[in-house]
């Protein structure tokens, strides 16, 4: 079976930190991906990697920035954590771009508290 | 553009009810359409999929149909369990120039009453 890892379940921090969560798949996708999930707004793609050392904006990058410098893992960064950002955080991977019918798999997420 | 709708929940079911939760889509090119569900404190588990015009998905007695003609891929369960009480999302890939993404609806709560 697919595992993707997410390193914490509930995560607390202050207005200004710089946040660091990780994500780790076992299953050599070449995919991965950070979302963000609020009620009543679904999930929203805050930004991809389809490669390593790759990354593409998803549609909320602002605030952002991520790092993937090895295939496995792929770290979403928070630069200054703003209370805005208090959220549920998902990680994904999934093969190749160009097989349209491969489903993504996702981590158990992170719930992210900012105060 | 890329875009899925879903009927907005929660929906509220007693036990052995049947579920239909609408999807419909809109996509550049040809999708592959996915069903979604999230349990309570869970990440998201994929359901079911169809990637063409005509498959039926199937898992755990939920099924889906992809329509091309109608662009939708509604969710039905003929009898549904309180187990089944979760979020539950549709979701749409295209491949090429979109990277692979998935294009997710904002996800119907549902709760099945014993």
């Amino acid at each position: 079976d697919v595992k993707v890892t997410q390193s914490s379940r509930y995560l607390v921090k202050r207005t200004g930190e710089k946040v660091f969560l990780e994500c780790v798949q076992d299953m050599d996708h070449e995919n991965m991906f950070w979302y963000r999930q609020d009620p009543g707004l679904g999930l929203r793609l805050i930004y991809f990697s389809y490669d390593v050392k790759m990354k593409e904006k998803g549609d909320i990058p602002e605030g952002y920035s991520v790092s993937r410098e090895k295939k496995e893992r792929f770290s979403l960064i928070l630069e200054s954590a703003s209370t805005n950002q208090t959220s549920m955080y998902l990680c994904a991977s999934s093969f190749q771009l160009s097989v349209s019918n491969q489903p993504q798999h996702f981590g158990d997420g992170t719930r992210l508290s900012i105060l | 553009g890329n875009s899925v709708t879903q009927m907005e929940g929660p929906v509220t079911l007693s036990e052995e009810a049947f579920l239909t939760i609408n999807c419909t889509y809109t996509a550049t090119g040809y999708p592959s359409l996915f069903w979604y569900v999230q349990y309570p404190g869970e990440g998201l588990q994929l359901l079911l999929k169809a990637t063409k015009a005509d498959d039926k998905g199937s898992n755990k007695g939920f099924e889906a149909t992809y329509r091309k003609e109608t662009t939708s891929f509604h969710l039905e369960k003929g009898s549904v369990q309180v187990s089944d009480s979760a979020v539950y999302f549709c979701a749409l890939r295209v491949g090429g120039s979109t990277l692979g993404r998935l294009y997710f609806g904002r996800g119907t709560q549902l709760t099945v009453w014993p």
